[in-house]
């Protein structure tokens, strides 16, 4: 089965600290992302990675950054939590023709 | 840039048959995503085009048309547990992102 792991599944954090959300796969998947989802906005793009130690800013980098140390892990930090970033994160991998979610964190920050 | 548009919201009955319809406009094109995604839940893959034509699986078929910029989900023979969104997603072919619409929900009544 194809396995896409979130660290936690909901988190709740004070403004101002720094904040890890861990994902890994399975699947030997070269391409990683992390979304995040709000209602009535869909699905938006944080980061993703296309290989080892690649990064590339998503649609709405800011307050975020990653870090893939290794191909199985792909890693979200929010710097400075505030409480604009309270949202569902979804860490997502792609292969050539099938694409997974992992099962999602709801963050909230108070 | 990259736009992808679905309606909001249908209601379809137990046993119907639905469409969902997706339109892209897009600088690159390399290959088209369905998910189903339940209330809470994360995404689940459905289906991948990157051909014109139809793809069938099961009660989900998924259509694209290159040209029209267009694709089609179409569930058969409802059930309830049907009742999700529907999300939509076009991946570019010239940084691999995937870039999703805003998602269709679609109930379904007895």
């Amino acid at each position: 089965d194809v396995k896409v792991t979130q660290s936690s599944r909901y988190l709740v954090k004070r403004t101002g600290e720094k904040v890890f959300l861990e994902c890994v796969q399975d699947m030997d998947h070269e391409n990683m992302f992390w979304y995040r989802q709000d209602p009535g906005l869909g699905l938006r793009l944080i980061y993703f990675s296309y290989d080892v130690k690649m990064k590339e800013k998503g649609d709405i980098p800011e307050g975020y950054s990653v870090s893939r140390e290794k191909k199985e892990r792909f890693s979200l930090i929010l710097e400075s939590a505030s409480t604009n970033q309270t949202s569902m994160y979804l860490c997502a991998t792609e292969g050539q023709t099938e694409a997974f979610f992992g099962q999602g964190t709801r963050l909230t920050v108070v | 840039g990259q736009n992808i548009d679905q309606p909001t919201e249908m209601t379809a009955t137990e046993g119907a048959i639905v469409q969902i319809n997706c339109t892209y406009q897009t600088s690159g094109f390399n290959g088209l995503f369905w998910y189903q995604q339940h209330a809470g839940e994360a995404p689940t893959f459905l289906s991948y085009n990157v051909l014109d034509g139809l793809e069938e699986k099961g009660r989900f078929s998924s259509f694209l048309s290159r040209s029209k910029g267009y694709s089609y989900l179409l569930l058969k023979e409802l059930q309830m547990k049907d009742s999700a969104s529907y999300l939509c997603a076009v991946r570019d072919d010239g940084n691999n992102r995937l870039a999703f619409g805003k998602g269709n929900q679609v109930v379904v009544i007895p």
